[in-house]
């Protein structure tokens, strides 16, 4: 158990809808980055928030959004999912108190857009 | 051009037998990490080991030590006497620069590892 976070585990919708992932940190991390894990796309990192700021963009679509709460915890949103959203979206955290820094993995969501 | 390779896919190892999972990288910065994931069949990301691009010696972590080639720009990952529970899917990643304190980890496709009774 990494100490992060994750609900729901699994969740299934249809196109066009929209859904929020949730995303717990490890207690102490201020970091937290999401994931999306696809068949085509492998593993990509798609942003990061530090302390409730966001720090870095990856390969995010505009159809998605986060945001980290005074709590530390985080929130992805999915808007006007299509079916190649369907993907396993992880959510890491970190200290960012140095190297390594390094990332520790929730267990997943598992959005499946029908 | 990708930034991470692993070029196994799959690998059949024996029980009991030393596995080396390759992984290559391409960085022009001099700081960096490098970061190995087990991924079980139940979908979790396990961190196993790190190496930072400063570190002189290589990592270890148990049965698991990293062969780090500067040079070469490799970084595998050597599993000693392996166990039907190392069978998953192996990532090796990366983050550049180290210490900047922002982006996230670039992976590479992985390698799928069975391990044989």
């Amino acid at each position: 158990d990494s100490g992060v976070t994750q609900t729901p585990k699994h969740l299934i919708t249809a196109t066009g809808q929209r859904v929020t992932l949730r995303c717990s940190p490890r207690s102490g991390d201020l970091s937290v980055y999401w994931y999306q894990q696809s068949l085509d796309q492998g593993l990509q990192f798609l942003i990061q928030y530090y302390n409730g700021e966001e720090r870095a963009k990856g390969n995010i679509l505009e159809r998605f959004s986060a945001q980290q709460f005074p709590d530390l915890h985080s929130e992805l949103n999915l808007s006007s999912l299509e079916l190649g959203d369907s993907a396993l979206y992880f959510c890491a955290s970190s200290v960012e108190g140095g190297p390594p820094d390094t990332q520790y993995f929730g267990p997943g969501t598992r959005l499946t857009v029908l | 051009a990708q930034k991470i390779t692993q070029t196994q896919p799959g690998m059949f190892v024996q029980e009991k037998e030393a596995v080396t999972l390759d992984c290559t990288y391409d960085t022009s910065d001099p700081s960096y990490g490098l970061f190995w994931y087990k991924q079980p069949s139940s979908g979790e990301m396990i961190f196993l080991i790190y190496q930072g691009s400063y570190d002189q010696q290589n990592a270890t972590e148990g049965r698991y030590s990293l062969n780090f080639q500067k040079a070469r720009k490799s970084a595998n990952l050597v599993i000693s006497a392996s166990q039907l529970g190392d069978s998953a899917m192996y990532f090796c990643a990366m983050r550049e620069p180290l210490g900047g304190g922002a982006d996230g980890l670039t992976f590479g496709k992985g390698t799928h590892l069975i391990i044989q009774p």
